[in-house]
């Protein structure tokens, strides 16, 4: 049984530029949530997704979206890309809220 | 608003030592539930243990235990016999009981290095 995927696992993008990180839960698991952890830090949530839509946000800015797939896989889109933005993204499955989070590898994205 | 705190930013110890990692969180909710997680270097989120706000009880699997303290809002994690294999980043979390859950407040991590 294959767990949460995420894909690439590492990324360079220049300042401005637009990215797209993609993540496939563990098998029936319906719910999705992306995370940033910049070095050192802790994750921040930053959105999760159910049943296709955009149910709860954290603190982020617009430039950050998703999407979710009928298939329940998931996409992290952030737009003109801050040097900030640098950090490993993590993205995590649940099947409810009373079971406990299968994360992934995460992607390391890194904005020159 | 919802707080961890883990005031151990690194800690390192011989093998076969025990460590206690602390953790301190705030929350006005009433109902809550407790994580604490494992990141080694490959990079993903270990779960290691969940505890609900009405559960104190403390427990113990293996070589790990956690001690869930409500009057403090304490939730500290000890390792007994330390191994090399538990080098990793431990991160002590907090999520909402209610609404939709499992979007954690991470704690900043504490880096624990086993050295043989």
């Amino acid at each position: 049984d294959a767990g949460v995927t995420q894909s690439p696992t590492h990324l360079i993008k220049t300042r401005g530029q637009q990215v797209t990180l993609r993540c496939s839960p563990k098998s029936g698991h319906d719910t999705v949530s992306w995370y940033q952890q910049a070095l050192g830090q802790g994750p921040q949530f930053i959105f999760q997704y159910y049943e296709e839509e955009e149910r709860q946000r954290g603190n982020f800015p617009d430039r950050f979206s998703g999407h979710q797939f009928p298939n329940y896989s998931s996409e992290l889109n952030v737009n003109a890309l801050l040097l900030g933005d640098s950090a490993l993204y993590l993205c995590a499955s649940t099947l409810d809220r009373n079971t406990e989070a299968f994360f992934g590898q995460g992607t390391r994205l890194t904005v020159v | 608003a919802q707080k961890v705190t883990q005031a151990q930013t690194e800690i390192s110890v011989v093998e076969k030592e025990d460590v206690t990692l602390d953790c301190v969180y705030e929350t006005r909710d009433t109902t809550y539930y407790l994580f604490w997680y494992k990141q080694p270097p490959s990079g993903e989120l270990v779960f290691l243990i969940r505890r609900n706000s009405f559960d104190e009880q403390n427990e113990i699997s293996g070589r790990y235990s956690w001690n869930f303290q409500k009057s403090t809002s304490s939730f500290n994690f000890t390792i007994t016999a330390s191994q090399v294999v538990d080098s990793a980043v431990y991160f002590c979390a907090l999520s909402e009981a209610g609404g939709y859950g499992q979007n954690f407040v991470f704690g900043p991590g504490t880096r624990l290095s086993v050295l043989p």
